[in-house]
């Protein structure tokens, strides 16, 4: 069964940083562009990142540029989103999918940005 | 960033065929593939609808998808209960170099 899980969220002042993580299972994990994806509270559906199977390339939403970075680490099968500086704006719930389709996804994550 | 417009509610009576458009422009929809989602209350968004018109397996033939030029529609036939949701159009945008999602749009069945 293909499964995203993902993990590292939680309640953090604003400035502070937060890393997600994000492990998949039940298929060939480097064979597939992988995304993050956030939901404010109430809101809609907003991309943040994505990152080719081999890292090489990485695209961001503007509003995340210069303060989160995408990785992988395809031998573990893992997929990071490193938060810095982070603002109450990115309060919201993070979840990972696999490939351009966006399929699946994980449950996500509940990131809080709060003082 | 939502550059995809959808209209926030559609609703229809059980059995009846509800069609959610996605409005955007020729560096997202005019030029690539459209997927669809459906969020149900309290959960992960799920695929719907990719490249357009294509079905994942699983997915009911209800769903239908469509494109043209800058548009996209998503038709429910047959409308049923457990088809109240959200659902969203994604598409990749090549002037802003990453994926846009649509404003979502709430289907009630009355």
């Amino acid at each position: 069964e293909v499964q995203l899980v993902e993990s590292g969220g939680g309640l953090v002042q604003p400035g502070g940083s937060l890393r997600l993580s994000c492990a998949a299972s039940g298929f060939t994990f480097d064979s597939y562009w992988m995304n993050w994806v956030r939901q404010a509270p109430g809101q809609g559906l907003e991309w943040v990142a994505n990152i080719k199977q081999d890292g090489s390339e990485k695209y961001y939403v503007d509003s995340v540029k210069g303060r989160f970075t995408i990785s992988r680490d395809n031998a573990k099968n893992s997929l990071y989103l490193q938060m810095n500086s982070l603002r109450a704006e990115d309060t919201a719930v993070y979840y990972c999918a696999r490939s351009n389709w966006f399929d699946p996804w994980g449950r996500g994550t509940l990131v809080t940005v709060s003082s | 960033q939502s550059v995809l417009t959808q209209p926030p509610s559609a609703s229809g009576t059980p059995g009846q065929r509800v069609t959610i458009s996605c409005s955007g422009s020729s560096s997202n929809i005019g030029n690539n593939a459209v997927n669809w989602y459906q969020q149900l209350p309290g959960t992960a968004p799920k695929l719907l609808i990719y490249s357009s018109n294509q079905r994942p397996s699983g997915v009911p033939d209800r769903f239908s998808g469509s494109k043209s030029g800058t548009s996209a529609s998503l038709a429910i036939s047959g409308l049923q209960s457990e088809d109240e949701a959200d659902h969203y159009c994604a598409a990749w945008d090549d002037s802003l170099n990453g994926f846009v999602f649509g404003t979502g749009t709430k289907v009630t069945v009355l």
